[in-house]
């Protein structure tokens, strides 16, 4: 069974929109990560959280917000959804001391209109 | 800042053969080293890691990546690959082990002919 698991799996929005993305683990790790892919490229980290109640920032994060109400819990946002955020979007989690094994979910596949 | 190359976009390949999926780094510090998978419609899964120690690491499937400092190189390899290793490659990096900021490459499509 998936440990990490996002909702929804595609999602249609229009310009101006707000979109929430959800993504669930039961791995019981510490750290959550959101990616995105853009067709043909590799995969750019948005927003991060060690812990609930905290985030932090990733390389590509203006347009985004992330929450973390839980261990199992991260949520990606996007108030005001603009046609460049199409893309897939990719939440992971990794243990303590693990940084360099993610364990990824199966993405969310965001069209903007 | 540390970067990560997948100098080949495209590789093809017919079963049985092997090959070589190649990644270049570039930082100055202590880094990780790790190869994931994408099959298509899917999620990465993690295939392999490198720290420290033996250069030549073995993962899942009969992969495994050889470590160079001189190169600045992580290589995937296989030796005899079958058609359900058609998949996208990524090479990643961190600088540390702390969580964040692990950096892919821009992946290799990988296509096995039968």
């Amino acid at each position: 069974e998936a440990a990490v698991t996002q909702s929804p799996r595609s999602k249609v929005a229009v310009t101006g929109g707000k979109v929430t993305l959800s993504c669930h683990q039961t791995n019981n790790h510490d750290y959550m990560y959101w990616y995105r892919q853009d067709t043909g490229h590799g995969l750019r980290l948005i927003h991060y959280s060690y812990v609930a109640d905290s985030t932090e920032k990733g390389d590509i994060p203006d347009g985004y917000k992330a929450s973390r109400p839980s261990q199992e819990n991260f949520s990606l946002i996007l108030e005001l959804a603009s046609l460049s955020q199409t893309a897939v979007y990719f939440c992971a989690s990794s243990e303590v001391g693990q940084g360099e094994t993610l364990y990824f979910g199966s993405g969310t596949r965001l069209t903007v209109l | 800042t540390q970067t990560v190359s997948q100098s080949d976009a495209h590789v093809t390949v017919f079963e049985g053969d092997s090959v070589e999926l190649r990644c270049n780094y570039s930082y100055g510090g202590s880094i990780y080293l790790s190869w994931y998978i994408q099959h298509h419609g899917r999620g990465l899964q993690f295939l392999l890691k490198y720290y420290s120690g033996n250069p030549v690491v073995q993962g899942v499937n009969g992969f495994e990546a050889e470590f160079s400092k001189s190169d600045s190189s992580f290589h995937l390899r296989k030796a005899s690959v079958h058609w359900s290793d058609s998949a996208v490659y990524f090479c990643a990096v961190t600088n540390n082990n702390a969580g964040a900021k692990l950096t892919f490459g821009g992946g290799t499509r990988l296509t096995v002919r039968p």
